[in-house]
């Protein structure tokens, strides 16, 4: 199984342009979540999906829209980055049962220049 | 809304040697769920250790246990017989039990080095 899968895995954006970062993961888990890391903030959530057709505001959501039109993918989008939005960014699914450990991708590193 | 605080932004300790990390939390919640991540330079998040609410005893894993005091809101994991490989960032991670979410809120994590 390939678990979660982040692509790209690196990229370099101008400030005003926009890009699609995709997530991807083959576990048929319901719940699945976009993540920011930045150093010393540790991972804070973007937005969060509790299932295919549904998704939710997360802790800093601004700047960012996100779709999950299929049940194993969670596609989160920057309309006109901006250098602020340079960071590390993870994707995570989970079983809702909350006990369930969460299964990360490996990250996306994004700079905005 | 849920806090996770790391209060150690830093940590060295010898090989073979124990470290404790520190993690507070902020709930209203009774039932809910904790965890530790480690982080090693590959960016890849790996859980660690586990521990519901509802235990009063305390999770192990081989070398990883936790110190879980609810009613302090406390939750920090102990390292026995340390090895270079544990060197890393640790995330402290809270779920709630209610909603229709079940998020995970992280700390700001603690980088651990390990020394020879």
């Amino acid at each position: 199984n390939a678990g979660v899968t982040q692509t790209p895995k690196f990229r370099v954006l101008k400030t005003g342009q926009s890009m699609t970062l995709l997530c991807a993961q083959d576990m048929n888990h319901e719940y699945m979540y976009w993540y920011r890391q930045d150093p010393g903030m540790g991972l804070r959530l973007i937005h969060y999906s509790v299932g295919e057709g549904t998704t939710a505001k997360g802790e800093v959501p601004d700047g960012y829209n996100v779709s999950r039109l299929k049940k194993q993918n969670f596609l989160l989008g920057l309309e006109s980055a901006a250098p602020s939005q340079t960071s590390v960014y993870f994707c995570a699914s989970s079983w809702g049962s909350p006990n369930t450990e969460a299964f990360f991708g490996q990250g996306t590193r994004l700079t905005v220049v | 809304a849920q806090t996770v605080t790391q209060s150690q932004p830093e940590m060295s300790v010898q090989e073979a040697e124990t470290v404790t990390l520190s993690c507070t939390y902020d709930t209203s919640e009774s039932d809910y769920y904790l965890f530790w991540y480690k982080q090693p330079p590959s960016r890849q998040m790996i859980l660690v250790i586990r521990q519901e609410a509802y235990k009063q005893q305390n999770a192990t894993e081989n070398r990883f246990s936790v110190n879980f005091q609810k009613a302090a809101k406390s939750f920090s994991l102990k390292i026995s017989d340390s090895q270079l490989g544990d060197a890393a960032m640790y995330f402290c991670a809270y779920r709630g039990n209610t909603g229709t979410a079940s998020k995970l809120t992280f700390g700001t994590g603690t980088r651990l080095q390990v020394t020879l």
